[in-house]
C-alpha cells in the first residue's frame, strides 16, 4: 500500500535536536492525522487536520508541533523531544465528509519509528 | 464517550486453528466499526469493516459481524496461517448524528501468534 507514504522511516535523536516527521497522501482525501503509538499502549490520537484546518489537538505537549500545508501534506515538528516520546508516530488520512458528517475509513502510512536518546 | 475493549493477548494458536478475537464497544448512536491489522514493522491496514447492524465485513478469510444487541465486533477465521501473525486492533467511528470527536477510537490490540 503506497497510498500514504511517510518518512523518514526510522529517526533518531537527541532531546536538544530538532527534527520533522513527514507525511504524504495520494488518496484524494481531504483530512490527516498524527497518531502516536507507544509500547504496550493504545494508540494515542495527536492531531487531526480536516480540510488543512486544525480541528483536534488533543492534549499534546508545545514540543510537538504539526503543520499541514496542504491537503496531501502533513508534518510533525519535533523539538527538545524526552525519552519517553520514543515511539513509532503513524500518520493517516481519510476522506471527511464535513464537520457532522462520520468519519470514513482512514487509511495508515508505514510509520516513523522514533528514538530520543 | 467511545470506548473499545479487546482481549488481551498474546492469542497463541497452531496452524489451521480457529481464530476469536472479542472486542466490545460503547458508543452513541450507531458508530461504523472496524478491524486493523499491524504487520511486524509495518503501519496499521485496514482489514474489514461494518457500518451498520448486522452487516458482516469479510476479506482474506476474516469475518466479523456488527451486533448492536451485544455491542460486539468479534474477528473470526476459520484456519489461521503463520502469515496471520501480527496485532489487531479493533476501531469505531463516530455516527454521524455525533459531532463531538470525529476521529477513530482505537482499542489496545490483540496479538496474535501462529506456530507451524
Amino acid at each position: 500500500e503506497t497510498g500514504v507514504t511517510q518518512t523518514p522511516r526510522h529517526l533518531v535523536m537527541g532531546m536538544t535536536n530538532k527534527k520533522s516527521l513527514k507525511c504524504e497522501q495520494h488518496l484524494g482525501h481531504n483530512a490527516m492525522y498524527w497518531y502516536k503509538q507507544s509500547a504496550k499502549k493504545p494508540l494515542e490520537l495527536m492531531f487531526v487536520y480536516s480540510l488543512e484546518e486544525r480541528v483536534e489537538n488533543n492534549s499534546v505537549p508545545s514540543r510537538f508541533s504539526p503543520e499541514c500545508p496542504n491537503s496531501s501534506h502533513l508534518f510533525l515538528h519535533l523539538h527538545t523531544l524526552q525519552p519517553e516520546d520514543s515511539a513509532l508516530y503513524l500518520c493517516a488520512s481519510s476522506q471527511n465528509p464535513g464537520l457532522a458528517g462520520r468519519t470514513d475509513t482512514q487509511y495508515f502510512g508505514p510509520g516513523t519509528r522514533l528514538t530520543v536518546l | 464517550g467511545n470506548s473499545v475493549t479487546q482481549m488481551e493477548g498474546p492469542v497463541t494458536l497452531s496452524e489451521e486453528a480457529f481464530l476469536t478475537i472479542n472486542c466490545t464497544y460503547t458508543a452513541t448512536g450507531y458508530p461504523s466499526l472496524f478491524w486493523y491489522v499491524q504487520y511486524p514493522g509495518e503501519g496499521l491496514q485496514l482489514l474489514l469493516k461494518a457500518t451498520k447492524a448486522d452487516d458482516k465485513g469479510s476479506n482474506k478469510g476474516f469475518e466479523a459481524t456488527y451486533r448492536k444487541e451485544t455491542t460486539s465486533f468479534h474477528l473470526e477465521k476459520g484456519s489461521v496461517q503463520v502469515s496471520d501473525s501480527a496485532v489487531y486492533f479493533c476501531a469505531l467511528s463516530p455516527s454521524k448524528e455525533y459531532t463531538g470527536r470525529r476521529a477513530l477510537t482505537f482499542g489496545s490490540g490483540t496479538r496474535l501468534q501462529v506456530q507451524p
